[in-house]
């Protein structure tokens, strides 16, 4: 059990640039999830795949913002003509099951800092 | 919709001493989990503990426990004997029975002193 892996740690980008995130989820978890969470915050839901499917995404989540995980393995998060409100660590989470006992387990998050 | 609402910005414990994170939450699901989580200074979310609604004792693991008071809608972390590595944000959250996704309270953060 290697955990849950995001990449890159840090981004800072200049305002109207595009950029892309991936998390690599606990291999035998079916579902992956994104957070988003600023400064000071606890962390807001913005989607959730189970396998390949994307189930769920949150109002949080414009157009702007597209999730991919092809294959049901690794998921990609990609946000367009990034704003300044953008500025956050997106946090990913994968879980096993469909138990509702089962935890979220996060990775270390990719901090994004728009200039 | 869950709403977990956690009060205390911010407390300050002495080592070894046992310190309680109050959480309260709203949700008109009849079956739901409670999750703690423990968030360093370094960003991971490590997750520490479960309650489920309809678990009939309090949930346990290591030195941390759930005061779980259904009736009141609240779901308090107690952390005992306090280590220095213990300094950290803790968030309350909790899922219903047919959502997937968290809802998480704004966090307290645990200072422990020497």
């Amino acid at each position: 059990d290697t955990g849950v892996s995001q990449d890159p740690r840090h981004k800072i980008t200049k305002r109207g640039q595009n950029v892309t995130f991936r998390c690599d989820p606990i291999s035998e978890h079916n579902r992956l999830y994104w957070y988003r969470q600023t400064l000071g915050q606890g962390p807001e839901f913005l989607t959730y795949f189970q396998n390949e499917a994307q189930l769920e995404k949150s109002r949080l989540l414009s157009d702007r913002f597209s999730a991919e995980r092809p294959k049901g393995s690794f998921s990609t998060l990609e946000i367009q003509r990034t704003e300044q409100g953008d500025s956050a660590m997106y946090l990913c989470a994968s879980s096993a099951g469909t138990a509702g006992n089962q935890p979220q387990h996060f990775g270390d998050g990719t901090r994004l800092s728009i200039l | 919709a869950q709403k977990i609402t956690q009060t205390q910005p911010g407390m300050f414990v002495q080592e070894k001493e046992a310190v309680t994170l109050d959480c309260t939450y709203d949700t008109s699901d009849p079956s739901y989990g409670l999750f703690w989580y423990k968030q360093p200074s370094s960003g991971e979310m490590i997750f520490l503990i479960y309650q489920g609604s309809y678990d009939q004792q309090n949930a346990t693991e290591g030195r941390y426990s759930l005061n779980f008071q259904k009736a009141r809608k609240s779901a308090n972390l107690v952390i005992s004997a306090s280590q220095l590595g213990d300094s950290a944000m803790y968030f309350c959250a909790m899922r219903g029975i047919d959502d997937y996704k968290l809802s998480f309270g704004a966090g307290t953060t645990v200072t422990v002193r020497a």
